[in-house]
C-alpha cells in the first residue's frame, strides 16, 4: 500500500532553516511528482510547491518562492523540503503528497509540525 | 487563480442532499479536485478531474461543472460525511485550494 512517512519538523527561530523529509513506499516513486502542502493552525490548506517525477522542474507558491526548495532522491524514494529564512507565518503542519499526472494529491503523509517562534 | 467556495459553513442533517460550490477566478477547464478533511486528520482526495471518484469513495458523492463554476454534491448525508471540504485547481501554477466549506450536523 502507498505510504508516505514524514520527518524533520520542530521549533525554529525566525530567520532559521529546517529540512523536512518524506519517504515513500508501496509505489514506483520515480514515476510520480510530489507536492508539499501546509496548513496553519485552524486554517485551510495552502499549496507550497511541487517537484516533477524526475526532479527536473519545481514550482512554488509566491509566499515561499526564493526561500523554500523542493528536491528529491529517487534512489532513496525521498522528497525533501528545505525551508530557509523562516517566518512566523510559516508555522503550520506540513504534508507531503503524491502528485499524479493531473497534479491533484492522491496520497498524503501524516504531516509534520513546523513552529517558527523566538 | 483564486478559488472561492460557498457556503463557507453549512449545517445539515443526516439524509439531506447538500451542494457545495467552488468558483475559479478564471477558466480552469476540468482541472478541479475535491478533498475531505476531518478534524485532526490528513486530507483525503474525494474526486479529481471534476467528477472522477477516487477509489473507495462512496457513490453518494458526485461532482460537476466546467470552466469557472463547479459543484460537489452529497446525495444523502451520512454521519461520517461531516467534515471540511476543499476544492483545488491544477490548471496552472501556482496550484491553489479553496478556503474550505465546513459541514456540520444540524
Amino acid at each position: 500500500q502507498v505510504q508516505l512517512v514524514q520527518s524533520g519538523g520542530g521549533v525554529v527561530q525566525p530567520g532559521g532553516s529546517l529540512r523536512l523529509s518524506c519517504i515513500a513506499s508501496g509505489f514506483t516513486f520515480s514515476y510520480f511528482g510530489m507536492h508539499w502542502v501546509r496548513q496553519a493552525p485552524g486554517e485551510g490548506l495552502d499549496w507550497v510547491g511541487f517537484i516533477r517525477y524526475d526532479g527536473s522542474d519545481q514550482h512554488y507558491s509566491d509566499s515561499v518562492k526564493g526561500r523554500f526548495t523542493i528536491a528529491r532522491d529517487n534512489s532513496k524514494n525521498t522528497v525533501y523540503l528545505q525551508m530557509n529564512s523562516l517566518r512566523h507565518q510559516d508555522t503550520a503542519m506540513y504534508y507531503c503528497a503524491r502528485g499524479p499526472l493531473m497534479l491533484y494529491a492522491d496520497y498524503w503523509g501524516q504531516g509534520t509540525l513546523v513552529t517558527v517562534s523566538s | 487563480i483564486q478559488l472561492t467556495q460557498s457556503p463557507s459553513f453549512l449545517s445539515a442533517s443526516v439524509g439531506d442532499r447538500v451542494t457545495i460550490t467552488c468558483r475559479a477566478s478564471q477558466g480552469i477547464g476540468s482541472h478541479l479536485a475535491w478533498y475531505q478533511q476531518k478534524p485532526g486528520k490528513v486530507p483525503d482526495l474525494l474526486m479529481y478531474s471534476v467528477s472522477t471518484l477516487q477509489t473507495g469513495v462512496p457513490s453518494r458523492f458526485s461532482g460537476s461543472g466546467s470552466g469557472t463554476e463547479f459543484t460537489l454534491t452529497i446525495s444523502s448525508l451520512q454521519p461520517e460525511d461531516f467534515a471540511t471540504y476543499y476544492c483545488q485547481q491544477s490548471n496552472s501554477y501556482p496550484l491553489t485550494f479553496g478556503p474550505g466549506t465546513r459541514l456540520e450536523i444540524k
